[in-house]
């Protein structure tokens, strides 16, 4: 089946950095990929929406500036989360289609800002 | 009220049962899911179901269009079962096959 990686599965950080995510689909092209933050309990939250060579959508209440998203090729997608505070501390998930519905998701990435 | 609802949130079972998780939604959709979430966080994708039923091992989606339901059985159930279980649909209109979740279910299954 299809395969999405995601890198670092874990990182820590200091308060101010900022913290680069990267998400691959090994085995086909994604058109189009996904990023989903999820707190402990919760649900997956959609954060935005990424094309292959186009601006990344992003949904209501997350900032475009803080949260960077590129898509520069059909097999990677990148997330920046720029000056990162502990409130950004988070499970960070990518998903990636090849142009049909279903979404092959990555492992995930877990963030702790201190 | 959630546009995805699934029942229960916590579901406790003994090996070998038999379980059903519910989900209904509010909105028009092109296609539903469910995914499997484990402890570690990585998520599965079970199946994607616009109509009828599926079955996959021991595991079974069905949807009821008209209704607006789905529910995904678990036969023989076993401690490997054990992980949160999300309801999610691809609503009509929606751009790009974004995804509305549920808030999950989080079956433990004990020996």
């Amino acid at each position: 089946g299809a395969v999405v990686s995601q890198h670092p599965s874990r990182v820590i950080c200091k308060s101010g950095t900022s913290v680069k995510i990267e998400c691959r689909s090994l085995d086909f092209q994604a058109t189009t990929m996904f990023w989903y933050r999820q707190f402990p309990k919760q649900s997956l939250m959609l954060m935005a929406t990424s094309n292959e060579g186009s601006k990344a959508t992003y949904e209501q209440g997350v900032e475009k500036d803080k949260f960077l998203i590129n898509h520069a090729s059909l097999t990677l997608s990148t997330l920046t989360v720029t000056s990162a505070h502990p409130e950004d501390s988070s499970f960070y998930i990518c998903s990636a289609t090849g142009g049909g519905e279903t979404q092959y998701f990555g492992p995930g990435t877990r963030l702790l800002v201190l | 009220k959630n546009e995805v609802e699934q029942s229960p949130q916590n579901l406790t079972a003994q090996e070998g049962e038999f379980i059903t998780i519910n989900c209904s939604y509010s909105v028009g959709i092109s296609a539903l899911h469910w995914l499997q979430q484990h402890p570690g966080g990585g998520i599965v994708s079970l199946f994607m179901l616009s109509s009828g039923k599926k079955k996959h091992g021991r595991l079974i989606a069905t949807i009821n269009i008209q209704e607006k339901h789905s529910s995904l059985h678990i036969t023989a159930s076993h401690p490997r079962d054990s992980a949160v279980y999300i309801c999610a649909v691809s609503s009509y209109g929606g751009a790009t096959n974004k995804l509305i979740f549920g808030t999950g279910t989080l079956l433990a299954v004990q020996p």
